[in-house]
């Protein structure tokens, strides 16, 4: 089956602007993590949910980041005023459930602020 | 704060020799280790995973060693072919939720 699907694979934008990131989690998965790898460092978490709701988001660096999963499937990463520091890859992972082991991560979004 | 530290940060290896990777940890609290393997514009996927009740695990070439009391584990890829060539992640997490990820090994086999 197909797995964690991630878009728009590469963003470039300026900075101030506002950015949404979508993820789409293989089907049947109700928990799903959102991380963020900077160049040359390891994935950093920033927010999981379970259902519909934000099981935990004390990874998201600040009050410009913010993430839904309105209908418990689909999450948007929404990144407001960004930042040239924001720049980075945006992970999705999706697991079967949130006690089960295996996180499936997508390919990922690389963004660019400029 | 950095949870998971992991060396080397790089390693070349030559075909058919071993690679072993480490990494130590400093939360007590944390009950699973997965090691993940990322190639370039990929996402990391899981390679192998070890639970802190046993010291040891194998699946084909590769193996993780724990050690508990040290808070430290550590990946052995057996026989390393040229395909093993990407970065390697030590990670931690409580209750199998959110990883704390070490900062990464470039691992290059080299024919």
């Amino acid at each position: 089956g197909a797995g964690v699907s991630q878009t728009p694979s590469n963003k470039v934008t300026e900075k101030g602007k506002y950015v949404e990131l979508r993820c789409d989690p293989i089907s049947g998965h109700t928990a799903l993590y959102w991380y963020r790898q900077s160049l040359g460092q390891g994935p950093e978490f920033l927010i999981y949910f379970q259902g519909t709701g934000a099981a935990d988001d004390s990874g998201l660096p600040n009050d410009r980041f913010f993430a839904v999963r309105p209908e418990g499937s689909v999450s948007t990463l929404k990144i407001q005023r960004t930042e040239r520091g924001d720049s980075a890859v945006y992970l999705c992972a999706s697991s079967l459930q949130l006690a089960s082991d295996e996180q499936f991560f997508g390919p990922g979004t690389r963004l660019t602020v400029l | 704060q950095q949870q998971v530290k992991q060396s080397p940060q790089s390693l070349i290896v030559q075909k058919g020799g071993i690679s072993i990777i480490n990494c130590a940890y400093e939360n007590t609290a944390f009950d699973y280790f997965p090691w993940y393997q990322q190639f370039p514009g990929k996402g990391p996927a899981l390679l192998i995973a070890i639970r802190p009740d046993v010291s040891e695990k194998k699946e084909g070439r590769f193996t993780i060693s724990f050690n508990k009391s040290a808070k430290q584990f550590s990946l052995h890829i057996m026989d390393s072919q040229p395909g093993d060539s990407a970065t390697y992640f030590c990670a931690a997490s409580k209750g199998f939720q959110k990883l704390v990820f070490g900062t990464g090994t470039r691992l290059l086999v080299s024919p």
